[in-house]
């Protein structure tokens, strides 16, 4: 099953706004409200950034927002920092208790 | 705090079988299920697989179906990822990560903690 659909690279400057796409099919994004999204730093392990398309878990920043339009999902920063500059991977449920990733987005803050 | 400590670097020939372990700790082991996540250098996320600590059962992805095997040892609350007949391209990071199964029996399906990673390396 080929990865949910990601843009390569995002760039934006601090205190801009910035959105990533995931674009799925009705068989993992378009049938389930089950999309989250990860963070990771090179060297470092992924960190749980949204989960169930819109859910911000207790610590992480409110600039993170996320939503779902059919087979797409979406990853919006506002307000961004250099902190903020990682690998984004979108992830969904895809049915027959089975998950698949996204390609991943590469965010830079210039 | 809880915890996934995973196991050490390996460096395997290809063909050879490797086993990586996942210790949970700082919570019930039995309350999450534990997924197996691939990551070859500089590429994305592959999910492997999981397995339920409840009842053993464990699910794969078609990519890895015949080739990787998922446990879990309730009694030393450890996952276990074991990949056979290495090949050159299994060179990666596998991450193990949990996802909570509430109480109704129904599943989180996003990974809300993530183990350190272990690195496979495929070298002849």
């Amino acid at each position: 099953q080929p990865a949910l659909t990601q843009p390569a690279s995002v760039t934006g400057s601090p205190g801009q706004s910035i959105t990533i796409s995931c674009t799925g099919t009705t068989s993992d994004v378009g049938s389930y409200n089950l999309v989250s999204w990860y963070q990771q730093h090179p060297g470092k392990a992924p960190k749980l950034m949204i989960y169930e398309v819109n859910k911000r878990p207790s610590g992480v920043s409110y600039r993170f927002s996320a939503s779902k339009s059919g087979n797409t999902a979406s990853l919006t920063i506002s307000g961004l920092q250099a902190e903020d500059e990682g690998d984004y991977y979108c992830c969904s449920y895809a049915g027959s208790s089975t998950v698949i990733f996204g390609g991943g987005t590469k965010l830079t803050v210039l | 705090e809880v915890q996934l400590v995973q196991s050490g670097a390996e460096v395997k020939k290809p063909g050879v079988t490797v086993k990586i372990s996942c210790k949970v700790s700082g919570s019930t082991f039995t309350d999450d299920y534990i997924h197996w996540i691939q990551q070859a250098p500089g590429k994305g996320l592959e999910w492997m697989g999981l397995v339920d600590p409840e009842d053993g059962e464990a699910i794969y992805a078609a990519k890895f179906q015949g080739r990787v095997t998922m446990t879990a040892d309730t009694s030393t609350d450890t996952a276990y990822m074991e990949l056979t007949n290495l090949r050159y391209e299994d060179t990666a990071v596998y991450y193990c990560a949990t996802a909570e199964v509430y109480s109704g029996g129904s599943v989180a399906w996003y990974l809300d903690l993530w183990g350190r990673g272990t690195l496979v390396s495929v070298s002849s």
